[in-house]
């Protein structure tokens, strides 16, 4: 149980296309998910809280009008890098976290997504 | 804020040699503690977690205790295996109450490289 889909795990595309990450709940609900972008050899670093129904909650230093966050259901949430360019290259890695459970249980982790923009 | 520090790695082993990996962590609130395990290209994987001081967490010959008096949650296990090769990440996550809810604050990760 509590499997986290994620999709496309491997995009490559041009300079300046928006891309759209999906990040699924398969057997479970979840109203909170989680984006962190990973770069190579270094640890996560957390984007955004994504909220279903709401505003997603962005990190310090995070570019709201980049990384659109839309969390339309209790088992989808998507991530938008709008007008990409090289820099935005990166591992992009959801997470969610089950409502039936308490709180302080795990996350349940996507396997990513390779972003790479030429 | 809340803080996570692992040993610094990368950590190479003989296959069958005791692994340890240290974690100390600080935090505003009662955290919970987690490892977790990234595989080339992939996700993380939970590997172990406890919620509250003196637990042992244990998985696939991996474990970690939660020492509230050292704030410390080191990973061991008692022989490695090649396909223990991976990146570990030391995490904690506060509570409801705290501003932090839900969300993972991970140490640097430790790269282990398990040799035949």
């Amino acid at each position: 149980g509590a499997v986290v889909s994620q999709h496309p795990s491997w995009v490559i595309c041009k300079s300046g296309t928006s891309v759209k990450i999906e990040c699924r709940s398969l057997d479970f609900q979840a109203t909170t998910m989680f984006w962190y972008r990973q770069f190579p050899k270094q640890s996560l670093m957390l984007m955004a809280t994504s909220n279903e129904g709401s505003k997603a909650t962005y990190e310090q230093g995070v570019e709201k009008d980049k990384f659109l966050i839309n969390h339309a259901s209790l088992t989808l949430s998507t991530l938008t890098v709008t007008s990409a360019h090289p820099e935005d290259s990166s591992f992009y890695i959801c997470s969610a976290r089950d409502d039936a459970l308490y709180s302080n249980q795990p996350q349940h982790f996507g396997d990513g997504t390779r972003l790479s923009i030429l | 804020g809340d803080s996570v520090t692992q040993m610094e790695g990368p950590v190479t082993l003989s296959e069958e040699a005791f692994l340890t990996i240290n974690c100390t962590y600080t935090a505003t609130g009662y955290p919970s503690l987690f490892w977790y395990v990234q595989y080339p290209g992939e996700g993380l994987q939970l590997l172990l977690k406890a919620t509250k001081a003196d637990d042992k967490g244990s998985n696939k010959g991996f474990e970690a205790t939660y020492r509230k008096e050292t704030t410390s949650f080191h990973l061991e296990k008692g022989s490695v295996q090649v396909s223990d090769s991976a990146v570990y990440f030391c995490a904690l996550s506060v509570g409801a109450g705290g501003t932090s809810y839900g969300k993972l604050t991970f140490g640097q990760g430790t790269i282990l490289t398990v040799h035949p």
